[in-house]
């Protein structure tokens, strides 16, 4: 299986701040590479799709970069709405798996 | 306007059979999309259990294989998880979603509410 390691696993930041989520998987997996929002008790919401593509009706203050084991999602101006849990996904090869997660709370 | 919607009981004893079924509506089963089913133990990750095709070819999470059965029924639109022999370890929040795919990747963009499953005697 792939593992997928996301760092950090929480981290507080400010309304405007620039947060930069990164997310490592054991082997290459080219642009397979999926981003999810959680908010609780909601299910996840996808935000960016093979690595860049953002997901239509989310906030162009999301983006995503990467390929081959390493990438990053950057929000380029947090919002009070963006505090929330984020998860990385590889789509190269089944089973899927998701990183551990990103809990981005309020400073 | 694509919505998905987990339906079944919410506590299962130890022992046996988890059913879970997905309504799908704005969205035919047969319409090239993969469907599949992800769970998330209270406080945990996100854990991929299995998809299945509308022609019921399904692949499912290797760690679960043995347990986990996966299947479509195109004249409801709905697709429904079996999970056997279940312990305390499948109490989980159930999600089912569709899986789009490109030339570049596949990813869920549609997800049911969710429906937590608490296995108890």
């Amino acid at each position: 299986d792939i593992q997928m390691t996301q760092s950090p696993s929480s981290l507080s930041a400010s309304v405007g701040d620039r947060v930069t989520i990164t997310c490592r998987a054991s082997q290459f997996i080219n642009t397979f590479l999926n981003w999810y929002q959680q908010k609780p008790g909601k299910a996840p919401k996808l935000l960016i799709h093979t690595a860049s593509s953002l997901q239509s009706g989310v906030p162009s203050r999301f983006s995503g970069s990467g390929s081959g084991t390493d990438f990053t999602l950057t929000i380029s101006s947090l919002q009070p709405e963006d505090f929330a849990s984020y998860y990385c996904q590889q789509s190269h090869s089944t089973p899927y798996t998701f990183g551990q997660g990103t809990n981005l709370e309020i400073k | 306007q694509v919505q998905l919607q987990e339906s079944g009981p919410g506590l299962v004893r130890p022992s046996e059979t988890l059913s879970l079924t997905c309504n799908v509506s704005g969205s035919p089963l047969n319409s090239g999309y993969f469907w599949g089913w992800i769970r998330q133990a209270p406080g945990k990750g996100l854990e991929w259990i299995g998809n299945v095709y509308h022609s019921g070819r399904a692949y499912y999470c290797p760690s679960l294989k043995s347990r986990v059965l996966i299947s479509v029924d195109t004249s409801k639109n709905h697709f429904s998880l079996q999970l056997t022999s279940v312990t305390a370890a499948d109490t989980a929040m159930y999600y089912c979603a569709r899986r789009d795919s490109s030339a570049f990747g596949s990813y869920f963009d549609y997800w049911g509410q969710g429906i937590l499953v608490t296995v108890s005697s």
